[in-house]
């Protein structure tokens, strides 16, 4: 299995920060790499597909970069409604696997 | 307007089979290129993909639990229905589908299904 291991998996910032979450994949993925917001009680929202690929509808503070085996989630400014947890997911190989999760707190 | 619904037991005990079924409406279970994923969410939060079905019927299991799981589809009623056997209290989670198409992730995902396995 392909595992992906994710940083921070807390993170604690104010409102208006820049804001940077690493996923790290064990091999490569090429670019078949999501990334998803989740909020308490509620399914993972696909923000990023195909490492970079923003879903229609979210916003474009959010943006996702790759070099090699290491992808990158970045927030230009963080807003009141991204205090989330957020995963990533390899859908490279099968089984598709996920990080463990970064959890993004109001400092 | 693409959603998923999952339905299935709340409760079942240990060693008993947990058949889940996902309702979808709004795209088609055949058009190439689509697929319905099932994901669970322990109560540490870890994301687990289990099955994936797709278009063409063929599917995919996660390894580790391959020998427990079956995942089908009626296209008729636009279902799709995962069945676990053996289920122990490890197995409690929150059980997700999830509509997928090729070269993207899971772009739409079931409200989730909160199963607990005791005695």
């Amino acid at each position: 299995d392909i595992q992906m291991t994710q940083s921070p998996s807390t993170l604690s910032a104010f409102v208006g920060d820049r804001v940077t979450i690493t996923c790290r994949a064990s091999q490569s993925v090429n670019s078949w790499l999501a990334w998803y917001q989740q909020k308490p009680g509620k399914a993972p929202n696909l923000l990023i597909s195909k490492a970079s690929t923003l879903q229609s509808g979210v916003p474009s503070r959010f943006s996702g970069s790759a070099s090699g085996t290491e992808f990158t989630l970045t927030i230009s400014s963080l807003q009141p409604d991204d205090f989330a947890t957020y995963y990533c997911q390899q859908y490279s190989n099968y089984p598709w696997t996920f990080g463990q999760g970064t959890k993004v707190e109001i400092k | 307007q693409i959603t998923l619904k999952e339905s299935g037991p709340t409760l079942v005990k240990p060693t008993q089979t947990l058949t889940l079924t996902c309702t979808i409406s709004g795209f088609s279970l055949t058009t190439h290129g689509v697929g319905v994923g099932w994901i669970r969410q322990s109560p540490d939060k870890a994301l687990e993909w289990l099955a994936d079905i797709h278009w063409s019927g063929s599917t995919q299991y996660s390894p580790s639990l391959r020998s427990r799981l079956t995942i089908t589809r009626d296209t008729s009623s636009n279902q799709v229905v995962l069945t676990m056997t053996n289920m122990d209290p490890e197995d409690t989670a929150t059980y997700y589908c999830a509509h997928r198409v090729i070269g993207a992730g899971l772009d739409y995902w079931g409200q989730g299904a909160l199963v607990t396995v005791s005695s």
